[in-house]
């Protein structure tokens, strides 16, 4: 079995600050690792995923994750953050060979001008 | 092209009554997922369609709780004898044999009085 804990529930932040939100996980197979994005009244969005190859992923609107083997994380990062980011975020881990996703509790992301 | 449809995007329901909620895909995924979000919670996993039939049902709370998905694509979740406790977001998903990547509809919010 799978978890996935996100250590915060809500991270706040100033507009144009760095922000990093943080995502562990435990199995006992190989996973895919996903970030999904919802933003107020809207449904869940894929930002990133994680399948193979390169240990950073990034997403088109400047995110992007770290998969850490030794350390089953997958922290989410973004440089500078803009109001547009303020959304909540979930942490998502899928083992190969299995089709359902287990997710985290999720963060909430607000950005203050 | 259309994403992944539900209907109906809110329903408030009486303790006890029988409640449906439909799920249309997108055109031309085989696979098809429930998911129930509670407030403060991240997505947790009901079902897995593949195709007709359910893969994986290992999600579902008890047998109250029940989905169909007659002719592979249209799926609706049946809940029998509501509970307060069974409010939440209900979420459909779907994707294609050759994705990694799930593709989320906006849910159901389902209140039960």
């Amino acid at each position: 079995a799978q978890s996935v804990t996100q250590l915060d529930s809500q991270v706040p932040v100033f507009e144009e600050a760095p922000v990093e939100l943080r995502c562990n996980y435990s199995s006992s197979v190989s996973v895919y690792l996903f970030w999904y994005v919802q933003y107020p009244n809207q449904g869940l969005q894929l930002l990133l995923k994680y399948l193979s190859g390169s240990t950073l992923v990034e997403s088109i609107n400047g995110f992007e994750a770290e998969f850490n083997k030794s350390q089953t994380s997958f922290h989410l990062r973004k440089p500078s953050v803009h109001i547009s980011d303020t959304a909540e975020y979930f942490c998502a881990v899928r083992s190969k060979g299995a089709q359902k996703l287990v997710f985290g509790q999720g963060t909430r992301l607000t950005i203050n001008p | 092209g259309a994403g992944v449809s539900q209907t109906p995007s809110n329903k408030v329901t009486e303790k006890g009554k029988y409640v449906e909620l439909r799920c249309d895909p997108i055109s031309g995924h085989t696979a098809l997922y429930w998911y129930r979000q509670s407030l403060g919670q991240g997505p947790e996993f009901l079902i897995y369609f593949q195709g007709t039939g359910a893969a994986d049902d290992s999600g579902l709370p008890n047998d109250r709780f029940f989905a169909v998905r007659p002719e592979g694509s249209v799926s609706t979740l049946k809940i029998q004898r509501t509970e307060r406790g069974d409010s939440a977001v209900y979420l459909c998903a779907s994707s294609s044999q050759s994705d990694t990547e799930a593709f989320f509809g906006q849910g159901t919010r389902l209140t039960v009085v």
